[in-house]
């Protein structure tokens, strides 16, 4: 089993670009989360997808961020314009989403810099 | 929705000794609790996890305890080693949301 899988791991970008993240699920697992942690504010869960759909995304900084889950294999977490703060390492995970399964499976992150 | 409090921020033993991570959470509907452990340069990985009909588990030299009336669970590492010098996550699921807030974490350090 690959795992999750997160692209790029390196991302260093100017203020004001736009940065896609994105993250590949682990086969058969129906929940996804987008997770940012810095050291000030630890392990923040900006959005959590089930079957492909958004159920809450009350994490999500402001409207800068976005993320999208076109399929049951791919996930993307856009930001733009990009801004200094937002330099974080990006983790998605996912689980299996059925009762009683409920550990999270993490991707290695995407080290986002932003100049 | 849940809050999760952690402590130490940070705790350094001997290798061999005991180690002991606290956590308290805010939401009493919570019935999950898993402990994540993250190596320098990964995700964080589950370790243990107990469920609020239990009230202890071991794996190993690992055990949580979890008392729900204070709402308070714990991770102890006995026989530390080494290889267990980490980055380690108290969490709880909130139920109404299947969310899985984290704790602040607690970095430990094996001195050998």
């Amino acid at each position: 089993d690959a795992g999750v899988i997160q692209s790029p791991r390196h991302e260093v970008t100017e203020m004001g670009q736009e940065v896609t993240l994105r993250c590949k699920p682990i086969s058969g697992h129906n929940s996804l989360f987008w997770y940012r942690q810095t050291m000030m504010r630890g392990l923040e869960l900006l959005i959590y997808f089930n079957n492909n759909v958004p159920i809450d995304d009350s994490g999500m900084p402001e409207d800068r961020f976005s993320a999208k889950m076109p399929n049951a294999s791919f996930s993307t977490l856009k930001i733009q314009p990009s801004e200094p703060r937002d330099s974080a390492v990006y983790f998605c995970a996912s689980s299996p989403g059925t009762s009683g399964t409920w550990e999270l499976f993490f991707g290695e992150g995407s080290r986002l810099t932003v100049l | 929705g849940e809050n999760v409090e952690q402590h130490p921020s940070t705790l350094s033993v001997q290798e061999g000794d005991s180690a002991v991570i606290k956590c308290t959470y805010s939401d009493s509907a919570s019935n999950y609790f898993p402990w994540y452990k993250q190596e320098l340069g990964k995700g964080p990985q589950l370790i243990i996890d107990i469920r609020s009909n239990v009230g202890e588990k071991k794996d190993q030299r690992i055990a949580v305890t979890l008392n729900k009336t204070a709402k308070h669970f714990s991770l102890h590492i006995t026989e530390t080693q080494p290889e267990d010098s980490a980055v380690y996550f108290c969490a709880a699921r909130e139920t109404s949301y299947d969310k899985v807030i984290f704790g602040p974490g607690t970095s430990l350090s094996v001195i050998p």
